[in-house]
């Protein structure tokens, strides 16, 4: 299976300050990488999939790059509501669809 | 509004089932694929299984060695996990999502969720 690596485990950030989230596969998925962030006791929410496209009502500060093995969520600004954990997803390999550990942002 | 309704989950004790279901509305059920994802207290996300729209294909995850089921009724709009032989390792909450696309992609509509706990 293709094993996904995020990074860092733990990302401290000021209100207003911008972010910068990795995740690298363990092959190339092409573009097919999906974003979610998930806030303490709720479900995860889906942020941006293709690598960049961003889902239905999801804000332009969060913003997607990347192809191949290494991929980056940018969120310009960060507002109070932004403070969660942001899972990557891969689903190059449909016979087995894996996530990244995760990456808490967290206020500073 | 799109909207997943998990139920079913509960403490169950090693070696024995529990159905999980997962209730649909405010979109065609019928038209799309489905999958369980399921969360270790305190852990990642991890994707169990898959089915599509008219249940024609299935797909597992390794890490579950044949002890799933999922099945739906498109008829009741519900989405079902059957799990058996459960073991400690099981436990977690376990979400019903709704796929993009006609093959197993990423997830846009997630339930909130349902625990299980397997213990004595």
């Amino acid at each position: 299976e293709i094993v996904m690596t995020q990074s860092p485990a733990t990302l401290s950030v000021s209100p207003g300050e911008g972010a910068t989230l990795s995740c690298r596969a363990s092959q190339g998925v092409s573009r097919n990488l999906a974003w979610y962030q998930q806030k303490p006791g709720q479900a995860p929410r889906l942020l941006l999939y293709g690598a960049s496209t961003r889902a239905t009502g999801i804000p332009a500060r969060f913003s997607g790059s990347g192809s191949g093995t290494e991929f980056t969520l940018t969120i310009s600004s960060l507002q109070s509501e932004d403070f969660a954990v942001y899972y990557c997803q891969q689903y190059f390999d449909w016979h087995a669809l894996t996530f990244g550990g995760g990456t808490k942002v967290e206020i500073k | 509004q799109v909207q997943l309704v998990e139920s079913g989950g509960g403490l169950v004790k090693p070696g024995g089932s529990l159905r999980l279901s997962c209730a649909a509305s405010g979109f065609t059920f019928s038209d799309y694929s489905m999958s369980w994802i399921r969360q270790a207290p305190g852990k990642g996300l991890e994707w169990v299984s898959y089915i599509s729209s008219s249940s024609d294909y299935t797909k597992y995850a390794d890490s579950v060695n044949g002890r799933l089921i999922i099945s739906r009724d498109n008829a009741k709009n519900s989405l079902y996990l059957l799990i058996n032989g459960l073991r400690a390792e099981d436990t977690a909450v376990y979400y019903c999502a709704r796929v993009l696309g006609i093959a197993p992609t990423y997830f846009d509509y997630w339930g909130q969720g349902t625990l299980v706990t397997v213990s004595s």
